[in-house]
């Protein structure tokens, strides 16, 4: 069954240093997500990505923070100027057209900034 | 803006019913949603709702909806040590690009 699949499935990072968070989507799906969850708060929504371009942010999604998804299959999340409260959990998600809009999660990132 | 609110924390007995409940402020959300995260895993969506249904069943799940109250519930039947795991309301804004806003989520701990 085709997944999400996420890498690193743990980065610790200096704060002030750059990080990439890697994703891979299912091959066929047209929409990105990334999620954050601070541990023991809720799962935040980020970004969302269709046609090459961001569709919405968040308030969170601030400049230090972009988006690319370089190759047709990879999907990646760049974190510039790492801050203490970046640490979190880094859910990357896609989906189809359903009209239910299921999305379809990967295992998650845990980025600990020191 | 948006949110949504579900108790933390849900114990239950093998083979006993549980029931995991969440409170969503967007009347205007589309689909409401639960997913489960088991330990080292991504959310995994178990079943949702379109907003003009009350109720939907699948299998040991049921969801309830109760649009006036914003209140959607779901229920385990026969609980079992599988189930042990985390629980995730959501509910996906109408128009726009389809984001989630989730809750919390609702740990279960599944006991003999």
């Amino acid at each position: 069954e085709p997944e999400v699949t996420q890498t690193p499935s743990h980065q610790v990072t200096q704060m002030g240093q750059e990080v990439i968070l890697r994703c891979v989507p299912i091959s066929n799906h047209l929409y990105f997500y990334w999620y954050r969850q601070i541990l023991g708060q809720k799962v935040e929504f980020l970004v969302s990505f269709y046609n090459n371009e961001i569709s919405e942010k968040s308030e969170i999604f601030d400049d230090q923070f972009s988006v690319e998804r370089p190759d047709g299959s990879n999907f990646t999340l760049k974190i510039r100027s790492t801050k203490l409260e970046d640490s979190a959990m880094y859910f990357c998600a896609s989906r189809d057209r359903t009209t239910y809009n299921e999305q379809f999660f990967g295992p998650g990132t845990r980025l600990t900034v020191l | 803006g948006e949110d949504v609110e579900q108790s933390l924390f849900l114990s239950v007995r093998e083979g006993d019913s549980s029931v995991i409940n969440c409170t969503y402020t967007d009347s205007s959300s589309t689909y409401l949603y639960w997913y489960k995260q088991e330990p080292g895993a991504g959310l995994q969506l178990l079943t949702y709702i379109f907003s003009n249904m009350d109720m939907k069943q699948d299998q040991r799940l049921t969801v309830l909806l109760n649009k006036k109250d914003k209140h959607l519930s779901l229920r385990i039947a026969d609980t079992q040590t599988g189930d042990s795991a985390i629980y995730f309301c959501a509910e996906c804004e109408s128009g726009g690009y389809n984001k989630l806003i989730f809750g919390a989520g609702t740990r279960l701990a599944v006991h003999p």
